[in-house]
């Protein structure tokens, strides 16, 4: 079973640029989450789509941040313009979960886009 | 989400058990335990979770005190690759609130 893709891997930009990452989940999965993690921290839900609909995006910066997921398979996450507090590592996971039954929702992750603001 | 609390940091001798504990006392009756872990430079790997009951994988074992108010992650025997930092999460609604974790060292 092929995992969680992500790309690019690494990204430089400057402050005030625009950057967008990919992700493509295990395939059936209806769950997709975005997480940010900064350096030292654990990771943070910024966003999750069941299908292609928004589940929970409370502690998604929505000034600069925006991310959808079209067609319910693939989604982007698109930072304009960028800070350089956005420098971290932006994860991808995804859930078999749909709708209903929360116990057993085990995430696997993406290994992620490390994202350089300058 | 209920809040958990975990040592910093902990050793192991490449062999033995390493026993890595997690204090969530205010975890509600609906909420599950969950483990994670992050090996450097990669996404997290799930582990294992559970409710109630002590759960058993193929990775390690899961012990939940009777009053839920604790677990303890046990990795029976311990490997170099074992080296990482582990997450203990109490999760509502498939919700996971990652903490900043124990460092697991695995020395030969």
């Amino acid at each position: 079973e092929a995992g969680v893709a992500q790309s690019p891997r690494y990204k430089i930009i400057e402050k005030r640029q625009s950057v967008a990452f990919w992700c493509n989940p295990i395939s059936g999965h209806a769950t997709l989450y975005w997480y940010q993690q900064i350096l030292g921290q654990g990771p943070k839900l910024l966003i999750q789509f069941q299908n292609n609909g928004v589940v929970d995006d409370s502690q998604l910066p929505k000034d600069r941040f925006s991310a959808e997921r079209l067609k319910g398979v693939d989604s982007t996450l698109k930072i304009q313009p960028a800070k350089l507090e956005d420098s971290a590592v932006y994860l991808c996971a995804s859930s078999h979960r749909r709708g209903g039954e929360w116990g057993n929702n085990e995430q696997f992750f993406g290994p992620g886009t490390r994202l350089t603001v300058l | 989400d209920a809040k958990t609390t975990q040592p910093t940091s902990m050793d192991c001798a490449e062999g033995r058990a390493a026993n890595l504990p997690c204090n969530h006392s205010t975890i509600s009756g609906n909420e599950y335990v969950y483990w994670y872990r992050q090996i450097h430079s990669q996404g997290p790997q799930y582990i294992i979770h559970g409710l109630k009951n002590n759960e058993t994988n193929e990775m390690a074992s899961l012990i939940i005190t009777e009053d839920r108010k604790s677990s303890t992650l046990i990795l029976p025997h311990a490997t170099l690759r074992d080296t990482a930092v582990y997450y203990c999460i109490v999760s509502s609604y498939g919700k996971l609130t990652f903490g900043q974790g124990t460092i697991l060292t695995v020395h030969p």
